[in-house]
């Protein structure tokens, strides 16, 4: 059975610390990973990756992709309290299927 | 605003009431989903529809039934559902279907209460 699994389920940071959310899949038929950022209700697309070794970037904001291992990490640099949100790591397979992981809870407090 | 946009965004409903989830994409994709989101579950994919066909049922009880009358607009249709249901429907849509097209925008949900 696809899975994908994320850790830590929850982390609680102070404003400016880096943070690395973890996610490992098992599943047939890999496509790509994805990650989100559901802050309240509508989770918002961060990033898609499909190769490994090639780190995507955006501000302060960073993933990677390893294949070989089955998994990726999502950084987050000087984090503010505007990243408190629920990360959520997803794998599409060839069934047009998304597997999303629980997720990791973050909490920046100033 | 991530261009999908649902109604209502709050629902509570007795166990015998009948009412309808609504969506609307405005971004041109082909393909839209119903999602549901429980308390500490991950996302459970319902129901794929591209260009209007449904692709996807993906063993849902039948008091769920989507309705997709045309490629932007997605219905949920619910009727004798339980407390177990409760929870956060979300709907989302992609360019179309097939490798490549992962990549998935959503509504904001409705958070459902059966009581």
């Amino acid at each position: 059975e696809d899975k994908v699994v994320q850790s830590p389920l929850s982390l609680v940071v102070h404003e400016g610390d880096t943070v690395t959310l973890n996610c490992s899949y098992e599943v047939t038929n890999f496509r790509s990973l994805l990650w989100y950022k559901q802050e309240k209700k509508a989770p918002t697309f961060l990033f898609m990756l499909t190769s490994s070794g090639i780190e995507k970037k955006s501000g302060r904001l960073s993933s990677i992709l390893d294949k070989k291992e089955l998994f990726s990490i999502l950084n987050i640099t000087a984090t503010q309290t505007g990243d408190s949100a629920v990360y959520l790591c997803a794998v599409g397979v060839n069934t047009d299927k998304l597997i999303f992981g629980t997720g990791t809870r973050l909490q920046v407090f100033p | 605003e991530t261009g999908v946009t649902q109604t209502p965004r709050h629902l509570v409903m007795g166990m015998t009431n009948k009412k309808s989830l609504k969506c609307e994409q405005h971004l041109g994709h082909n393909a839209m989903y119903w999602y549901k989101q429980s308390a500490k579950k991950p996302l459970e994919l319902m129901f794929v529809y591209s260009l209007e066909e449904r692709v996807e049922n993906n063993s849902v009880p039948s008091r769920f039934s989507p309705e997709c009358p045309n490629s932007s607009h997605l219905f949920l249709h619910l009727h004798t559902l339980q407390p177990e249901d409760s929870a956060l429907y979300l709907c989302a849509s992609s360019q179309d279907l097939g490798q490549g097209n992962e990549k998935l925008f959503f509504g904001s949900g409705t958070q459902l209460s059966v009581l």
